[in-house]
């Protein structure tokens, strides 16, 4: 069956570290995202890709980085973490056209 | 983006119907009407979509208002295992892309 996973699910790292999550989908989909959840809050987005060659910012996008060298993988990049990064980190993604988005099990990230 | 105005929190008894309104009064002729829900400690899952007709599946039924304006998500049996957080959310047709998430309507079950 296709899936969308996500790894690790659940990273420690140092402030200032560079941090990368992975996201991997097997349903060939051209949109993929990127979300935060930090507790007790909705989700808010930080990156996204409407296909190969294109990323867009999100609303919350500063600190953070994405690349889409191919269909399957949309990797998220913090580049100097950050305690305020510490969150839920879920990845989701969509055929084109209004079709239902699947989310992975999310990534919890925290930052000391 | 459009944006949507869902009560907090709600209440239901188990095996009862659930309605879980959602107010998008700036909505535009493009947006579809989504709704997603969150289990707890889980990532969010779709529920349903629609875009001017009612829509019914396995999961529940949207009713949309003939302005557009607002809608509801309705849980024909409330079971325990629907306590979650269910999102509204608009979608640009055009786009067919990015969801953004307001904060939801938590929904509690009482056995």
């Amino acid at each position: 069956d296709a899936e969308i996973t996500q790894s690790p699910r659940h990273k420690i790292t140092e402030t200032g570290r560079q941090v990368t999550l992975a996201c991997h989908q097997t349903w060939n989909h051209n949109n993929m995202f990127w979300y935060r959840q930090d507790l007790g809050h909705g989700l808010r987005l930080i990156h996204y890709s409407y296909g190969v060659q294109d990323t867009n910012k999100g609303e919350v996008s500063d600190g953070y980085s994405v690349s889409r060298s191919n269909t399957e993988d949309l990797p998220l990049t913090l580049e100097s973490a950050a305690s305020s990064q510490t969150s839920v980190y879920f990845c989701a993604s969509s055929d084109i056209g209004n079709t239902e988005a699947f989310f992975g099990q999310g990534t919890r990230l925290t930052v000391v | 983006d459009a944006k949507t105005t869902q009560p907090n929190s709600m209440e239901s008894n188990e095996e009862e119907p659930v309605h879980l309104p959602c107010n998008h009064s700036t909505i535009s002729g493009t947006d579809y009407i989504h709704w997603y829900r969150q289990l707890p400690s889980q990532g969010p899952e779709y529920v349903i979509h629609g875009l001017t007709s009612n829509v019914n599946n396995r999961m529940a039924s949207l009713a949309i208002a003939e302005d557009r304006k607002s809608s509801t998500l309705i849980l024909h049996r409330a079971t325990l295992r629907d306590a979650a957080v269910y999102y509204c959310i608009l979608r640009d047709g055009n786009q067919g892309g990015k969801l953004i998430f307001g904060q939801g309507t938590e929904l509690s079950v009482k056995p």
